[in-house]
């Protein structure tokens, strides 16, 4: 079964400041991998995905992301901070085709990205 | 193009009552997938549609959700009696293929049971 965790439930940074959360997965086999964001009283808007391109992948908002075989990593990061970026950010991980993880997005915890001006 | 809209946004109703989610994804789109998150928890896959049909239900967490996508298009989730425990946010998403393609997710609704 795949599992995702993301370390730290909350994340606090000052404006202008890096801004690193970070993912790890549990899968057999490489997954799809996704970023998605929450800002108050709206849906789930996905930052980026990896599905098995480029490792470096390039989201909106300036954020990116680097998927890590080899310490089963997908951690987002953006150089410098803004106000608006304030939200809720979800890992999420589907499996490959022939998988019983095929489509279905399992989910990390959330981490609450705080930006203090 | 309108997103994934569901209906309603907030519900409020007491333990043994019914209440109906609704869903209406984006036009086009053949897959349909319903999560829930606790509070306090993670986002929890409940069950994916591909048209009409269930595809995957392996998340649904007992006989008192019924879920159902009758003609492809929309789609209604159920909870007949609901108990305390079914308190949370419904979220609705979906996709025009399976499997790596992005989900489009629903703004959710707010279910609370007293």
């Amino acid at each position: 079964a795949q599992s995702v965790t993301q370390l730290g439930s909350h994340v606090s940074v000052s404006e202008g400041a890096l801004v690193l959360l970070r993912c790890n997965y549990s899968s057999s086999v490489p997954p799809y991998l996704f970023w998605y964001v929450q800002y108050p009283n709206q849906g789930l808007q996905l930052l980026l995905k990896y599905t098995s391109a480029a490792t470096l992948v390039k989201g909106i908002n300036g954020f990116e992301a680097e998927f890590k075989k080899s310490e089963t990593s997908f951690h987002l990061t953006k150089p410098s901070a803004h106000m608006s970026d304030a939200a809720e950010y979800f890992c999420a991980v589907s499996g490959k085709a022939g998988g019983t993880s095929y489509g279905k997005l399992t989910f990390g915890q959330g981490t609450i990205l705080t930006v203090h001006p | 193009e309108a997103g994934v809209t569901q209906f309603p946004s907030h519900s409020v109703i007491e333990k043994g009552q019914t209440v109906t989610l609704r869903c209406d994804p984006i036009s086009g789109h053949d897959n349909l997938y319903w999560y829930r998150r606790v509070m306090g928890k993670e986002i929890k896959f409940l069950l994916h549609f591909v048209k009409e049909s269930k595809q995957d239900e392996s998340g649904m967490p007992n006989n008192r959700f019924l879920a159902e996508r009758t003609g492809g298009t929309y789609s209604t989730l159920k909870v007949q009696p609901a108990e305390l425990e079914d308190s949370g946010v419904y979220f609705c998403a979906s996709s025009q293929v399976r499997g790596g393609e992005t989900q489009y997710f629903g703004p959710g609704t707010r279910l609370l049971v007293l």
